[in-house]
């Protein structure tokens, strides 16, 4: 069956250094989506890729989608401690696929 | 404009039991899917409703089992419960069964004892 595998598992970062977590598929996704989930709360939708390559940005946040369609990253420049939490990628091979949800990259902030 | 309700919060069960949990999706959604969280892990995918029908399953035994009513509320009941089924239960709803994004629900936190 379909694997979807994140890197890393967790990540400790100090305030204002960067973060990347990784996402990666075994199979040819139509979509991927990204959520953030704080401790204690419930996953709350970040942004969708489609396109090959895409890349999108919300202010420190940048999203990029691999060329071959298996793989994407999300990259936070300059961390807060509002940052922390766990970061899903949430797939779909096909448009009205179920949705299979990454194991998640927690990140944790030292002010 | 509400979001996504879910109730109750907290439950605790017994083996064998049987519960039922409800979700009233975000204003203007028409779809409720629902998900299984244990501690430390993604959610997982139980199934789909949309139109008073589960259109999509994950891989949840037939003791897992839900319902839409015409309002786009959704009910998930799990019957003969089991210690391995104290997780969060996530409700989430989309306009579409298609490509939108979805909106959680704070989830309810079920345990078995």
């Amino acid at each position: 069956g379909q694997q979807v595998m994140q890197i890393p598992q967790y990540q400790h970062v100090q305030e204002g250094e960067d973060f990347t977590t990784y996402c990666n598929s075994s199979t040819t996704l139509s979509n991927i989506q990204w959520y953030k989930q704080r401790p204690g709360g419930h996953p709350v939708f970040l942004i969708q890729l489609v396109k090959s390559g895409e890349v999108k940005k919300q202010k420190r946040l940048t999203f990029q989608f691999g060329e071959a369609k298996k793989n994407s990253s999300l990259h936070i420049t300059a961390t807060q401690t509002t940052d922390v939490g766990t970061y899903f990628c949430a797939v779909r091979k096909t448009s009205y696929d179920k949705v299979i949800f990454g194991p998640g990259t927690s990140l944790s902030v030292i002010p | 404009d509400a979001g996504v309700t879910q109730s109750p919060t907290h439950l605790i069960k017994t083996r064998g039991q049987q519960v039922t949990l409800r979700c009233s999706p975000k204003s203007g959604h028409d779809t409720v899917s629902w998900y299984q969280q244990a501690l430390g892990q993604g959610p997982h995918f139980i199934f789909q409703y949309y139109e008073e029908e589960e259109r999509q399953r994950g891989n949840f035994p037939d003791r897992f089992s839900g319902h839409q009513f015409p309002n786009y509320s959704s009910e998930l009941n799990v019957n003969a419960l089991l210690l391995g089924d104290s997780a969060l239960y996530l409700c989430a709803s989309s306009y579409r069964t298609g490509t939108y994004e979805q909106y959680f629900g704070p989830g309810t936190r079920l345990t078995v004892t």
